[in-house]
């Protein structure tokens, strides 16, 4: 079966750096996506790899191993707002994205 | 532009009460998909369509039925709300096949059967 596996919770410190780990298995692979969503609201997106590698966009980072099915979200310079849900999804060989259950990210100051 | 819109924002059902959900895109995209959210899961794909007249089942169908007789709507459809299909519930677009795009999300709907 398809299956994404994210912690469900961390929690980290403001000014800190905090790493969100997402593992998976899918029937295909035509990339992974990171989604940020707050509490009541819609997810929003953050980034895609779809090549092994880092991508680098302002405080946030994400990095792909296709070989070990995984990736991480690297957050940096930790803010208040940063408080939320990140969300894992695999796009599969029928494009869908295939979801994880979200990690609580909860930011102390 | 609105992109993505949902209608309606909130709804509560009593159980065997019929209802519709419209989604609406103004983006010209092709790809259109129904999930749901529940608390400790992730979003779940009820079901999509890959352009105006098609439709297909996702991971979660049964008790929905769909219909995109239009581009721009994509209709989700309760026959006979049961409290199970308490959720709130997202749609998303998609450009189409060039999968780099991210999926707009619309604001969702909060649905609630007793």
């Amino acid at each position: 079966g398809q299956n994404i596996d994210q912690p469900t919770e961390m929690t980290a410190t403001e000014g800190a750096i905090v790493q969100i780990n997402c593992t998976y298995q899918t029937s295909g692979f035509n990339g992974l996506f990171w989604y940020q969503q707050h509490a009541g609201e819609a997810p929003t997106f953050l980034s895609y790899n779809v090549l092994d590698g880092l991508e680098e966009k302002g405080r946030f980072s994400s990095f792909l191993s296709r070989s070990k099915g995984y990736s991480y979200l690297l957050l940096k310079e930790l803010q208040m707002k940063d408080s939320a849900s990140y969300l894992c999804a695999v796009m599969d060989s029928n494009y869908q994205l295939i979801w994880g259950a979200g990690t609580k990210l909860i930011i102390k100051p | 532009n609105a992109g993505v819109t949902q209608t309606p924002k909130f709804r509560v059902l009593k159980t065997g009460q019929s209802m519709t959900l419209l989604c609406a895109q103004d983006m010209n995209h092709e790809y259109m998909y129904w999930y749901r959210q529940d608390p400790g899961m992730g979003l779940r794909l009820i079901h999509y369509s890959v352009g105006e007249g098609t439709t297909a089942k996702g991971e979660v169908p049964d008790g929905y039925n769909v219909s995109r007789l239009k581009k721009q709507n994509f209709l989700l459809g309760l026959e006979s709300a049961a409290p199970s299909q308490t959720s709130v519930y997202f749609c998303a677009t998609l450009p189409g096949t060039s999968v780099a795009e991210t999926q707009y999300f619309g604001p969702g709907t909060r649905l609630l059967v007793l």
